[in-house]
């Protein structure tokens, strides 16, 4: 149980672009999501949080218009890099957490690698 | 604000040898630890977590942690290193509130990699 799957696995696109990346919880209901992006041999950094159906919150220096969040329904939440340079370039990994007072356990998603060219 | 330092960048260990991985926390309440395992090129699996039950943890693979609040670590263990082990790993911590927009996030440390040599 608790499998999230990430949609494309990787992707490579032009500069100028725009790339939307899926986060699914395929087996539970998440009421929160959560977009990290990782550089090579570097930690997770945390981009935003996104409760489905309410705007997602940004962390502080993350383009808000750039990363574009939608989490429309309990199983799907989705990030796009729009205009998207080689910098952009990056492992992308979504979490998903479930409903629940007590459901603090984030489970993550097997990430995607974007390159921009 | 929560911060999480995990000593030593890159460790080496032999096959068969223990396996140490340090993790000092900091954090306004208390806390939520996480171990995670991350492979090349893959997401993170989660080891083991504690929180606010017994202080030793036991997680998967043989790996365990003991949450000591004295020195604020959650360092982990595994006594016997096995050649699947080698990989990266995370320490995360998180707080145990769900309000004020909080949604339990996770702050991680910079990440530890585990080589094992036969």
């Amino acid at each position: 149980g608790a499998v999230v799957s990430q949609h494309p696995s990787w992707v490579i696109c032009k500069s100028g672009t725009s790339v939307k990346i899926e986060c699914r919880s395929l087996d539970f209901q998440a009421t929160t999501m959560f977009w990290y992006r990782q550089f090579p041999k570097q930690s997770l950094m945390l981009m935003a949080t996104s409760n489905e159906g309410s705007k997602a919150t940004y962390e502080q220096g993350v383009e808000k218009d750039k990363f574009l969040i939608n989490h429309a329904s309990l199983t799907l939440s989705t990030l796009t890099v729009t205009s998207a340079h080689p910098e952009d370039s990056s492992f992308y990994i979504c979490s998903a957490r479930g409903l629940g007072s007590g459901t603090y356990e984030q489970y993550f998603g097997p990430g995607t690698r974007l390159t921009v060219t | 604000a929560q911060s999480v330092t995990q000593l030593g960048s890159h460790v080496s260990v032999s096959e068969g040898a223990l396996v140490l991985l340090r993790c000092n926390y900091s954090s306004s309440v208390p806390p939520y630890l996480f171990w995670y395992v991350q492979y090349p090129n893959q997401g993170l699996q989660l080891l083991l977590k504690y929180t606010s039950a017994a202080t030793l943890v036991k997680g998967i693979n043989g790996f365990e942690a003991e949450f000591k609040k004295s020195e604020t670590s959650f360092h982990l263990t595994k006594p016997s290193a096995h050649m699947s082990d080698a990989a990266e790993y995370f320490c995360a911590v998180s707080d145990n509130l769900n309000s004020g927009g909080s949604n339990y996030k996770l702050t991680f440390g910079k990440g530890t990699l585990l080589t094992v040599n036969p």
